[in-house]
């Protein structure tokens, strides 16, 4: 079945240490995306990717970063410059930018630190 | 800053009510509204892509309507089953933007 895989579902990380989120998709998809959601706010676009090699910024992108290597997986760093990592994250993918069929989300990976 | 409100933020009905939600947005620069469900520990699922004025989308006993000269969506849900209990999360998108800019979302619950 194609769909949107994201790993680790839970992660815990101590301060001062980057984790990296993984998410890969089956589905072929052009565009990916990483997501934040705080209680109490809608999700926030951290990055966002149209092609291999390529991404943007989104809303939050501070303390965060991405790549792009190959169209399947869009893996998202959590660097220690982000200061509030505590959240869950989920990534998504569309068929092109569009999103004219709107998106698939992953299961979501819920970063703790501790 | 563009902001999509989604009233109520919660809702709780008895199995076979019918029920309707609100997703509000700027009028202004539409391309297009997305429905999503979010059911708990599962992954959101899309619902409806709406992009013209007077749309009106179905799926099964969950329809959608969309205003954007007004700048309203609302999700409506016939006869409520315990399995429609969710959070149903709007988001829209103008024309200048790659972004989808999501609402808070209504958290339903359907009781048997």
């Amino acid at each position: 079945d194609g769909g949107i895989t994201q790993s680790p579902k839970y992660l815990f990380r101590k301060e001062g240490q980057n984790v990296t989120l993984s998410c890969e998709q089956n589905l072929n998809h052009d565009a990916m995306y990483w997501y934040r959601q705080d209680p109490g706010q809608g999700l926030r676009l951290i990055y966002y990717s149209q092609i291999v090699n390529d991404f943007q910024k989104g809303d939050i992108a501070e303390g965060y970063s991405v790549s792009r290597e190959k169209k399947e997986s869009f893996p998202l760093t959590v660097t220690s410059a982000q200061k509030n990592p505590t959240a869950f994250y989920l990534c998504a993918s569309s068929i092109d930018l569009r999103g004219t069929l709107g998106y698939t989300f992953g299961s979501g990976t819920r970063l703790t630190v501790v | 800053i563009l902001n999509v409100e989604q009233s109520p933020q919660s809702l709780h009905v008895q199995e076979g009510d019918s029920t309707n939600f609100t997703c509000s947005f700027p009028s202004s620069n539409f391309y297009a509204l997305h429905w999503y469900r979010w059911e708990t520990a599962k992954s959101p699922e899309a619902l409806f892509v709406m992009t013209l004025n007077g749309d009106e989308k179905k799926k099964g006993r969950i329809s959608a309507t969309l205003n954007t000269k007004e700048g309203y969506s609302y999700l409506y849900i016939k006869g409520s089953q315990p399995e429609d209990s969710a959070t149903y999360l709007c988001a829209f998108r103008v024309l200048e933007t790659d972004k989808l800019i999501f609402g808070t979302g209504t958290r339903l619950q359907v009781f048997p």
